[in-house]
């Protein structure tokens, strides 16, 4: 079955400096990724896609994500972080089952970004 | 465009009660899906509408129904609560068509079960 897996629990970064969130999938075909962000007491709101094409994808914000099909990884990343970053980040890919949309989400990453 | 909407937005409820929560998509949006997020399990797929058809169903038992209505706002239900069902509830709908599109969540209703 697919998975994504999140290995941390939190990160903690300076304002000012590079971020990674890291995220590793699992599936028997083809991908397609997600990353959301979520702020206390919000919904979700999403980031950026990786279907298929360039391995670098751009997103809102900012935020960036390589897809790295050897690694099985599509880390999130962002050249420079700003304190109103922090927030809780979810890595998620489609189900493969059928016509379906259901997303199978990461147990998400809490970034702190210190003044 | 309106975002999804979600109603209402906290709920407590005692052990045994049933609740009703709604969803309305974006504009245009046909196909609705439920998430459950708890600290405990995260976030877990409950249910997928499209056309007022269940098109996916996550492992969750069947106290908990859903249904779409023509105009794609979903409802979804939870019988004889328990303690375990305090979670917040998202509702996500996406455009359909050929491409894989994100979808976009609502607020969530916060459901506390006592």
């Amino acid at each position: 079955a697919q998975s994504v897996a999140q290995p941390e629990d939190q990160v903690n970064v300076a304002e000012g400096n590079p971020l990674t969130v890291k995220c590793t999938y699992s599936v028997s075909g083809n991908p397609y990724l997600f990353w959301y962000v979520q702020y206390p007491n919000r919904g979700l709101q999403f980031l950026l896609k990786y279907i298929t094409g360039d391995n670098l994808v751009k997103g809102s914000y900012g935020f960036e994500a390589e897809f790295n099909k050897s690694q099985t990884s599509f880390h999130l990343k962002k050249p420079s972080a700003l304190v109103s970053d922090s927030a809780l980040y979810f890595c998620a890919v489609r189900d493969e089952g059928g016509a379906t949309n259901k997303l199978i989400f990461g147990t998400g990453t809490l970034l702190a970004v210190q003044p | 465009k309106a975002g999804v909407t979600q109603t209402p937005r906290y709920l407590i409820k005692t052990r045994g009660q049933q609740v009703t929560l709604s969803c309305s998509p974006i504009s245009g949006h046909r196909s609705v899906s439920w998430y459950q997020q708890t600290p405990g399990q995260g976030l877990q797929f409950l249910f997928e509408y499209f056309s007022e058809t269940q098109r996916n169903k996550g492992n969750f038992p069947g106290r908990f129904s859903g249904r779409q209505f023509s105009n794609s706002r979903s409802e979804m239900n939870v019988s004889t609560l328990e303690l375990g069902d305090s979670a917040l509830y998202l509702c996500a709908s996406r455009s359909t068509g050929t491409n894989v599109n994100e979808q976009f969540f609502g607020p969530g209703t916060r459901l506390t079960v006592l």
